[in-house]
């Protein structure tokens, strides 16, 4: 398949941990990022990982890739309310010019 | 100016409008990008130029026309559009072909189709 999955929603409560999960079908990927979006904004780029490694850690955000399942996933430490937004997954394929394959976004919900 | 501007950011039009949507970019970049961004669903990569030539056209319908006059600036020409053409138009640069800094986003256009 084409596809980059992601849940729609998911919802933690101010302070405990955010994990957004993301599937991806393509082994010749390359890079694998995570964009956030708030309500109004374009995307910004958050962070990154290179298909070589198994994780990324950056302040609150660590990045786990399990290339063998094909799973990609966004730790955010400390949820903060300032991190309601919907997060997106993107991958890089070998072949795709250099184009991204999007995910559909999880937004992420802050209960106080 | 910094980052990536769009202009409009609402649009309102009518089935028999002709309309335009303007991105220009300051960051120096030599690769555009046109995407849609409909809720719930993945974005839809629609135009991409690379150093002011067209690279991809994804099966997207001839009511839309994209012109890139040079590196900095884009342009989407809308004419005769449908209610489901309603949605988020995003335009987005990169610096090819770099691939770890990504593709920088304007804030997009909401166009509503009446």
């Amino acid at each position: 398949g084409e596809d980059v999955e992601q849940s729609l929603f998911l919802s933690v409560r101010e302070g405990d941990s955010s994990v957004i999960n993301c599937t991806y079908t393509d082994s010749s990927s390359t890079y694998l990022y995570w964009y956030k979006q708030e309500p109004g904004a374009g995307l910004q780029l958050l962070t990154y990982i290179f298909s070589n490694m198994d994780m990324k850690q950056d302040q609150r955000l660590t990045v786990l890739l399990n290339k063998k399942d094909k799973h990609l996933s966004l730790r955010i430490a400390d949820t903060q309310t300032g991190d309601s937004a919907i997060y997106f997954c993107a991958e890089s394929r070998g072949d795709s010019n250099y184009q991204l394959i999007w995910g559909a976004g999880t937004k992420l919900i802050i209960k106080p | 100016e910094t980052g990536v501007t769009q202009t409009p950011r609402h649009l309102v039009m009518g089935m028999t409008n002709k309309k335009s949507l303007k991105c220009e970019q300051h960051l120096g970049h030599n690769a555009m990008y046109w995407y849609k961004q409909s809720a719930k669903k993945p974005l839809e990569l629609m135009f991409v130029y690379n150093f002011k030539e067209q690279t991809e056209n994804n099966s997207v319908p001839s009511r839309f026309s994209p012109e890139c006059p040079n590196s900095s600036h884009l342009f989407l020409h809308l004419h005769t559009l449908q209610p489901e053409d309603s949605a988020l138009y995003l335009c987005a640069s990169s610096q090819f072909p770099d691939r770890v800094a990504g593709q920088y986003f304007g804030p997009g256009t909401r166009l509503t189709v009446t």
